[in-house]
Parts: C-alpha cells; sequence; structure tokens
C-alpha cells in the first residue's frame, strides 16, 4: 500500500530565503507526482504535476524534481514571499488512486 | 469563472440526517472526484467517475453515495449522517481518468452535531 511522507510538517523562513521541501512514497511503481498548496480555509490549488517519466517542473520561482527509483521528490521555491505561506501537499497517482502526504505547513516571515 | 464549485460552502446537521452536497466543474473534464479531509488535515480519495462509471471506491461506508447526472456533475449522498463524517469534503476533476492534473473546488465543511 502506497504510503506518502511530507518532512518537515512545519517550518518557518525569512523572507527571501530559498527552501525545499520534501516527499517521499513507499511504492514506486507511480504514474505521476502532483504538487499542491492549501490556504487556511480553503480548496487546493494545482503548482506543480511531474509525469514518471519526466525529471522535473519549473514554474516561475518554484521547481519540483522527482526521482522515481528512490521514491523522492522535492519542491523548491526561490526567494520565497509572504504570500508564499501555505501547506505544501505533495500527492502520488498511480492504478486509479492517488494518495496524499500530511503536508508541509510553511510560515514565511516579513 | 469558477472551474470547479461545490454547494454549500458550509453544512451544518444533525445525527442521522440525509444530506447532499453538489460539485460542477466547467472544464470540460472526463473525471470527477471526491475526498475527505479529516480534522488532521490528511486527504484520502472516496470516489472517482469516468463518464458515468465508477472507477475508484475507497472502502468508504455505503451511506456515502456518489451520484452522476451528467459529466460536470458529480454529487455526494450521505444517508444516516454520524458525528465521525465531519469533515472538509473536496470534489476535483481531471481532463481523463489515468492521472492527469487534478483541479480542486473550494470544500464543503460538513459539521454533524
Amino acid at each position: 500500500k502506497q504510503e506518502v511522507t511530507q518532512i518537515p510538517a512545519a517550518l518557518s523562513v525569512p523572507e527571501g530565503e530559498n527552501l525545499v521541501l520534501n516527499c517521499s512514497f513507499t511504492d514506486s511503481a507511480i504514474y505521476n507526482l502532483q504538487w499542491f498548496r492549501q490556504d487556511p480555509g480553503k480548496g487546493l490549488t494545482s503548482l506543480l504535476l511531474i509525469q514518471s517519466s519526466q525529471r522535473e517542473q519549473t514554474s516561475g520561482r518554484l521547481n519540483a524534481s522527482l526521482d522515481k527509483s528512490s521514491g523522492r521528490s522535492t519542491l523548491y521555491i526561490a526567494a520565497s514571499q509572504p504570500g508564499d505561506s501555505a501547506t505544501y501537499l505533495c500527492a502520488v497517482f498511480n492504478n486509479n488512486d492517488m494518495r496524499f502526504g500530511a503536508g508541509t505547513r510553511l510560515t514565511v516571515k516579513p | 469563472d469558477t472551474a470547479v464549485s461545490q454547494t454549500p460552502k458550509y453544512l451544518v446537521t444533525q445525527m442521522g440526517n440525509d444530506k447532499s452536497i453538489k460539485c460542477e466543474q466547467n472544464l470540460g473534464h472526463d473525471t470527477m472526484y471526491w475526498y475527505k479531509q479529516d480534522s488532521k488535515k490528511f486527504l484520502k480519495i472516496m470516489f472517482s467517475y469516468n463518464n458515468k462509471e465508477l472507477i475508484i471506491n475507497e472502502t468508504v461506508p455505503n451511506r456515502f453515495s456518489p451520484k452522476s447526472p451528467d459529466k460536470a456533475h458529480l454529487n455526494l449522498h450521505i444517508n444516516s449522517l454520524e458525528l465521525g463524517d465531519s469533515a472538509v469534503y473536496f470534489c476535483a476533476s481531471s481532463q481523463v481518468a489515468g492521472g492527469n492534473e487534478q483541479f480542486f473546488g473550494p470544500g464543503t465543511r460538513l459539521t454533524v452535531l
């Protein structure tokens, strides 16, 4: 059974810092991996989708990498801003099943 | 335009009641999903529908039943509500089944008293 773990559970950084969020999964037979952002009391916003054949995806200040063989993905956020404060979730998809990590709660201090 | 919408946003009801949550997507997607986010913020998939066929059915109680009148709608009916059903329920959609990017609705916060 696929298990998804995100480390750290919470992270607080000063504005402007570059940071990395980690996601690991136990079954490397995934179809894709998706990173989401969730603001308090809100729904999920899709950030990046990496197909199993890809190594990374970039969107603006965000870069997500995927190492399927080791069961890991990282989300890199460059030059963090207070508006980046949110919970970041990774989810892996395979066999019509999507499994989420518990999320990393990020706080960027002005 | 809202891509994936849910109604109501908040739902407070008594134990034992039957309630429904509606979901609509205007993205032209073929597949829609329902997720439950519990008090610990952990998201779990409940159902997905592709062209009116149920293709995922996690081990949820049969008090929960998804109903899709057409490709753009997937409603969630819950019978005999229990305290443990209190959670935030999210609807999502993707272009096709099989792991395309999923787009989420704003969620419905259900509180069972």
